[in-house]
């Protein structure tokens, strides 16, 4: 089963400069999730799709993050313009056909992509 | 290719049981393993683990790292029905991080 695909897998930029990611989840899975890792904490959720719905954008600081979805299927996270304190691990991640949002369906996550911001 | 593998994929015990989880890797360039614990949405840190022999320990949860055959151990002592969770195992390694598919632990009371 192909699994989570995401690129680019490493991205260096600098301060003000644009960025965006790319994930094309596990066919079939209605929910997909963006999340900020960075490295001993835990995955901090940036927002969530089902189909091409948002279902929770809470902690997307909106102000330079956007996303979208607009097929139901891969998903693009852009940052506008990039900080410091952006530079972490970006992960995607699917889970299937059920997608509750309260449910604990397994997610399945992509290698993330690694932003340095200089 | 980086590969992680969980064991089991899911497990059913009673409260007060001890369980434990395994996770084992093939990763180029390692440089620690960390385990979660999934609930609802985000992932819970858990473990940071980046030498062999050294166990880390938060309450009932312990997890080892044995980096010469390639595993780890997380450890619940006296379990309980808030335990039941998915437990996820990652590795850092040259690709970045790479997830287990998890273990769905169910703790019945």
């Amino acid at each position: 089963e192909a699994g989570v695909a995401q690129s680019p897998r490493y991205k260096i930029i600098e301060k003000r400069q644009s960025v965006a990611f790319w994930c094309n989840p596990i066919s079939g899975h209605a929910t997909l999730y963006w999340y900020q890792q960075i490295l001993g904490q835990g995955p901090k959720l940036l927002i969530q799709f089902q189909n091409n719905g948002v279902v929770d954008d809470s902690q997307l600081p909106k102000d330079r993050f956007s996303a979208e979805r607009l097929k139901g299927v891969d998903s693009t996270l852009k940052i506008q313009p990039a900080k410091l304190e952006d530079s972490a691990v970006y992960l995607c991640a699917s889970s299937g056909i059920t997608g509750l949002s309260s449910s604990t369906d397994t997610q399945y996550f992509g290698p993330g992509t690694r932003l340095t911001v200089l | 290719e980086d590969k992680v593998v969980q064991s089991p994929l899911s497990l059913v015990v009673h409260e007060g049981d001890t369980v434990t989880l395994n996770c084992s890797y093939e990763v180029t360039n390692f440089r620690s393993l960390l385990w979660y614990k999934q609930e609802k949405k985000a992932p819970t840190f858990l473990f940071m683990l980046t030498s062999s022999g050294i166990e880390k320990k938060s309450g009932r949860l312990s997890s080892i790292l044995d980096k010469k055959e390639l595993f780890s151990i997380l450890n619940i002592t006296a379990t309980q029905t808030g335990d039941s969770a998915i437990y996820l195992c990652a590795v850092l390694g040259a690709d970045g991080l790479t997830f287990g598919k998890g273990t769905h632990l169910i703790i019945q009371p």
